[in-house]
């Protein structure tokens, strides 16, 4: 069985710039999750879907970030612009009909 | 407000030894907690999880007990092995989200 994929695995840009990260979710997994991981912390959690529908975005800075499922299966996250403080792994994760959530390998963002 | 903490930042220990991970949360409201491992440049890997019904879970080598009076659990690791070096978060959720709350991690080392 497949993983969770993300892409890109590593992104530099400059503040004030825009970057987009894809994520496709484990096969049958109606769940999908995106976190932020910031350097010493543990996963925060930004965004969750229920198919192509949101069920938390209450932490999503909603005025920069921006994530879309339009079909239900993978799933695309953006900031625009970017701040120095999004430095951080962003992480894709999916789960079933379990508790248990899957992690890709996550997206480590650089901003200069 | 840091619902799960994980008060060991790290944590070093023999090979062959046991390894014992803390974790304390404020949120009466959890009820199921997960453990998950980090290797560098990876996404978290699902260990183990417990149930707030239960105070006890074994997978192999691997076993979480939970105290809900003191609102702490624990990951014993018997026998520890170099492989097992990596950072290990502790997780939980309440009873009316699918929403996993963090630990900041414990780093262990396994030395031989």
């Amino acid at each position: 069985e497949a993983g969770v994929a993300q892409s890109p695995r590593y992104k530099i840009i400059e503040k004030r710039q825009s970057v987009a990260f894809w994520c496709n979710p484990i096969s049958g997994h109606a769940t999908l999750y995106w976190y932020q991981q910031i350097l010493g912390q543990g996963p925060k959690l930004l965004i969750q879907f229920q198919n192509n529908g949101v069920v938390d975005d209450s932490q999503l800075p909603k005025d920069r970030f921006s994530a879309e499922r339009l079909k239900g299966v993978d799933s695309t996250l953006k900031i625009q612009p970017a701040k120095l403080e999004d430095s951080a792994v962003y992480l894709c994760a999916s789960s079933g009909l379990t508790y248990e959530q899957y992690f890709g390998p996550g997206t480590r963002l650089t901003v200069t | 407000d840091q619902q799960v903490k994980q008060n060991s930042p790290s944590l070093s220990v023999q090979e062959g030894r046991i390894s014992i991970l803390n974790c304390d949360y404020t949120n009466s409201m959890f009820d199921y907690f997960l453990w998950y491992k980090k290797y560098p440049a990876e996404g978290p890997t699902f260990l183990i999880s417990i149930s707030s019904i239960k105070d006890k879970n074994e997978d192999g080598r691997f076993t979480v007990f939970l105290n809900k009076s003191a609102k702490h659990l624990s990951l014993h690791i018997v026998p520890s092995q170099p492989g097992d070096s990596a950072v290990y978060f502790c997780a939980a959720k309440s009873y009316n989200t699918d929403k996993l709350i963090f630990g900041t991690g414990t780093r262990l080392q396994v030395f031989p």
